[in-house]
Formats: C-alpha cells, sequence, structure tokens
C-alpha cells in the first residue's frame, strides 16, 4: 500500500519554462513534507520542505505547494534548467511518531530540453 | 563541512554471506537513518538512531540489524543474504529528530 504516490514517472519542459512535479498522500498523519533531486550514481540532495501548518514555501526557483485537503503537494520549478534535469522524490514524514521514517514516492524523472 | 560519507561504495557479495556498510554522519548531526533503494522505487526505511538509541524500524527481517556508535557514525548489518537485498543502500543524517536528512552517496550492494 503505497502512502505517498508520485502519478508521473516522468516530465519533460522546455528550459526557462515551469516545471510543476506533483504528489499525492493518503496518510493523514503526515505533517512534514520534503522534495530531494537524485542524479544518477548519487545520494538525493535535499531541495525543499513544508510543515502542514503551511500551505506555500519558497526557496529561490523552488516553490512547494501544500493542499492538506486533497492531500496533494507539488514543486514548482521556475525557470527550468537544464541542470534541474533529474529523478525528483517526494517524501512524508509524521513528526509525531516518534521517529524520522521518511516515506518516499517512487519519484518523476524530469528532463529539461536546452 | 564533509557531507555523510559511506563506506564502501559497492561490494558483491554472494547469496547466504553477511555484510557491513558503514555510516559517517554529518559532524554535529546526532541522528543516523539508513534506507534501501531499488531500481524503479523510492527509498524504503529501514532504521533510524538517535544518540545511539534505536527510535524506529522498518519492515525489514531481523536479518538486518544496526548499531550507532559514541561518535555517531552507524553500521548496517545483513546475515544470511538473498539475491533480493541487491540494492543502494543509502545513510541519512540529521541535526535532531524531525529535521531534513541529507543523504549519503550510498553504498551499491550486488548479491550473486
Amino acid at each position: 500500500d503505497q502512502q505517498v504516490k508520485q502519478n508521473s514517472p516522468s516530465l519533460s519542459v522546455q528550459e526557462g519554462r515551469i516545471s510543476i512535479l506533483n504528489c499525492d498522500y493518503t496518510n493523514s498523519m503526515f505533517d512534514y513534507f520534503l522534495w530531494y533531486k537524485k542524479y544518477p550514481a548519487e545520494g538525493p540532495t535535499f531541495l525543499i520542505s513544508i510543515s502542514s501548518i503551511k500551505d506555500k514555501n519558497e526557496d529561490g526557483r523552488f516553490t512547494v505547494f501544500l493542499n492538506k485537503s486533497a492531500k496533494h503537494l507539488s514543486l514548482h520549478i521556475v525557470p527550468s534548467q537544464p541542470g534541474d534535469s533529474a529523478v525528483y522524490f517526494c517524501a512524508a514524514s509524521d513528526t509525531q511518531g516518534g521517529s524520522e521514517k521518511l516515506v518516499f514516492g517512487k519519484g518523476t524523472k524530469l528532463t529539461v530540453n536546452p | 563541512d564533509a557531507g555523510v560519507t559511506q563506506s564502501p561504495t559497492h561490494l558483491i557479495k554472494t547469496r547466504g554471506q553477511h555484510v557491513t556498510l558503514r555510516c559517517s554522519p554529518i559532524s554535529g548531526h546526532k541522528s543516523v537513518s539508513w534506507y534501501q533503494q531499488v531500481l524503479g522505487q523510492g527509498p524504503q526505511f529501514i532504521f533510524q538512531y538517535y544518540e545511539k538509541e534505536e527510535r524506529g524500524r522498518g519492515n525489514f527481517p531481523d536479518r538486518f540489524s544496526a548499531r550507532q556508535f559514541p561518535n555517531y557514525s552507524s553500521e548496517l548489518n545483513v546475515n544470511a543474504l538473498l539475491l533480493g537485498d541487491s540494492a543502494l543502500y543509502l545513510c541519512a543524517s540529521s541535526r535532531f529528530q524531525g529535521f531534513e536528512q541529507f543523504f549519503g552517496p550510498g553504498t551499491r550492494l550486488t548479491v550473486l
């Protein structure tokens, strides 16, 4: 039973345009959400996070939006750059659950074309 | 500052053998977590240790064990290896419980 779902295995966008990566979750106990970027042969790199008490968090070109009622979050990258090409993982955590367990989606492969 | 380091980078074992993977967290980080990532999937939580105590365990068999040392480094041990244990094993550290986790490059384990 997948608690975090990234339904788009891949996404292709043109350089300079907006990339929107989506993520859905089913566990209502999740209260902290993170996005990681992963290049081949490297570990995931932390990008941005959001607590359930917020609905938006921005960091430079990256913005994460959280819709708790829909159990949906999205990552916006504006403007997209070729160096953003990687696999993006959405992860969720129940911070009151006593451990730092992160539950990951399967990832979305983003390709930014020059 | 150095990031999370893991050793070895790659490892090839045969079925039934035992393996030990090592992780050094970012300086000042007291929490270490282990994840298994198989091809086409996201990382799956195995263990978390904070201040040398186990704080969480994922849905893995007892063949998997771990510990954290006084310097906050950690070992993941897997006994009686199966072909299905072939994966990328990731270690992540964080400063305190609930903070963002930072991942190492991983150890690629191949079981033949």
